[in-house]
C-alpha cells in the first residue's frame, strides 16, 4: 500500500463546475498537507498549505483535511478552462521532513 | 510566494556527455534543496536532497557517481548529469523549502533533458 493514495483520473468537468479531489494516507505523522498544481512540462506550484483539521479557504480554493480518517480534500469552485492542469497532494511529519507526494490528478475543465 | 529558478530548461545532448542543471533561490536562502525526476504523466519522484555544505543525500536506487550533486551556496544547488544515456532523458525539477519550518517547498520551473 503507497503511502499516499490519489487517483489519477483524468477527471473531465464543465465550465463552471464544482471539483473535487481527494487523497488519503496511512502514515498518522503526516501533519502538514499541501496541494500543487502543475501545468503541462512546468514546475509544481503551491497552491494550498494546512497544518490542522478543518478547512482553508483562498479564492475559490478550499482545502479541508481530515486527519481523524487521513482524508485531505481540494474543492475548486467555478471552475475555469484555466484551472485545467494536474493536481498533486503532498504531505510531511515536519521537522523539514521530505515530502510524500500523491500520484497527481489530471484535471480538465471544458467551455 | 518564494521563488527558485532553474536553468537551463531545455537541453538536448549527446550519449556520453555531461550535463549539469542549476537550482537557484532567488528571494530566500536554502540550506536544503530537493531534486526530482518526473516521467510523463506521472508524479515526482525525489532523487536526492542536496546539503549546504556538506554532502548530499541519495535515495534508494539513485546512483550517486552518475548524478552529482554540490550545494555551493545558500542560494544555489547544482545537478550534474555524467556520461549521460538515453534513459537519462527526463524532466528534473528542484525545490527549496522556506526557512518557515512548515516543510512547504516551492518548485524551480524544471529542465527538460533529452539525451540522444
Amino acid at each position: 500500500q503507497k503511502e499516499v493514495e490519489q487517483d489519477p483520473g483524468p477527471l473531465s468537468v464543465p465550465e463552471g463546475a464544482i471539483v473535487s479531489l481527494n487523497c488519503t494516507y496511512s502514515n498518522s505523522a503526516f501533519q502538514y498537507f499541501m496541494w500543487y498544481r502543475q501545468y503541462s512540462r512546468k514546475g509544481p506550484e503551491l497552491l494550498m498549505y494546512t497544518y490542522s483539521s478543518g478547512n482553508k479557504e483562498d479564492g475559490r480554493f478550499t482545502a479541508q483535511v481530515d486527519k481523524s480518517s487521513k482524508y485531505i480534500s481540494l474543492f475548486i469552485r467555478d471552475s475555469q478552462p484555466s484551472d485545467s492542469a494536474t493536481y498533486l497532494c503532498a504531505m510531511s511529519a515536519g521537522g523539514g521532513n521530505k515530502l510524500t507526494f500523491g500520484t497527481g490528478t489530471q484535471l480538465k475543465v471544458e467551455l | 510566494g518564494a521563488v527558485v529558478s532553474q536553468h537551463p530548461s531545455r537541453v538536448i545532448c549527446k550519449s556520453g556527455t555531461s550535463v549539469k542543471i542549476e537550482c537557484r533561490s532567488l528571494d530566500f536562502q536554502a540550506t536544503t534543496m530537493f531534486w526530482y525526476r518526473q516521467f510523463p504523466k506521472k508524479s515526482l519522484m525525489l532523487m536526492a536532497t542536496s546539503n549546504e555544505g556538506s554532502k548530499a543525500t541519495y535515495e534508494q536506487g539513485v546512483e550517486k557517481d552518475k548524478f552529482l550533486i554540490n550545494h555551493a551556496s545558500l542560494t544555489l544547488s547544482t545537478l550534474t548529469v555524467t556520461s549521460a544515456h538515453p534513459e537519462d532523458s527526463s524532466f528534473y525539477i528542484c525545490s527549496a523549502p522556506t526557512t518557515s519550518g512548515r516543510d512547504e517547498q516551492f518548485f524551480g520551473p524544471g529542465t527538460r533533458l533529452t539525451v540522444l
